[in-house]
């Protein structure tokens, strides 16, 4: 069936560098990509997408590439800031639907 | 604004025990729902969805059921419980048009099979 990988599990960083996560995806008719943010205890919130008639996208310190070839996109996070620790989740879907396959998740830790 | 609300927050359930989590979306008709269920440590997996009353798409098997008895109301229940029911249950709906397949999830629902 259809498969995200999400890289790496864990990372941590200092707090003004970058984070990088890396999510590959199995479904070559995947056409939408979001990332989540899900803080300890709470619900998942999207913080970006990007569907696959665009190559990159950004909102201030977040950006999202796509490489549909390679069937990987990757969620790029600069100046990092201690709020933004979390746990961060990629997915994939094929139908412009709410039905998403998701990645392990990522926890990422911004040390101050 | 569209919201959505889940209840209850917690539960602690004995393995055997029924379970009914309930969901209520605001805001916008018609709406595409989904439960979705996290395990400890990991994603999410998509458990069941609807794209209207009574009509529901099973997406794994499992030992749940879900009911959607009106438009912006969607349950997710059980018979009997089992220990590999506990987990975090997150109900949500989608956007459409230009922001189709965005998910907009609930407060979520911990539960805890003893």
């Amino acid at each position: 069936g259809e498969n995200v990988e999400q890289h790496p599990s864990t990372l941590s960083v200092q707090e003004g560098d970058s984070a990088v996560i890396k999510c590959t995806y199995s479904d070559s008719a995947s056409n939408y990509f979001p990332w989540y943010k899900q803080e300890l205890g709470k619900r998942p919130q999207l913080i970006i997408d990007i569907r696959s008639n665009v190559g990159e996208k950004k909102d201030q310190r977040i950006a999202v590439t796509l490489n549909k070839t390679a069937k990987h996109f990757s969620l790029h996070i600069t100046e990092t800031q201690p709020e933004d620790s979390a746990v961060y989740f990629c997915a994939a879907s094929r139908d412009n639907t709410g039905k998403l396959i998701f990645g392990q998740g990522t926890t990422l830790q911004v040390k101050p | 604004s569209q919201t959505i609300h889940q209840w209850p927050a917690t539960l602690v359930q004995p393995v055997g025990s029924p379970l009914s989590l309930e969901c209520t979306v605001e805001g916008t008709s018609n709406p595409n729902l989904y439960w979705y269920r996290q395990a400890a440590g990991r994603g999410l997996q998509l458990l069941f969805y609807s794209v209207g009353i009574g009509q529901i798409s099973s997406e794994v098997p499992q030992n749940l059921s879900a009911s959607r008895p009106q438009d912006r109301q969607f349950i997710l229940s059980s018979k009997k419980l089992l220990l590999s029911d506990s987990g975090f249950y997150l109900c949500a709906w989608s956007g459409d048009y230009q922001r189709a397949g965005e998910l907009f999830f609930g407060e979520g629902s911990r539960l805890t099979v003893l």
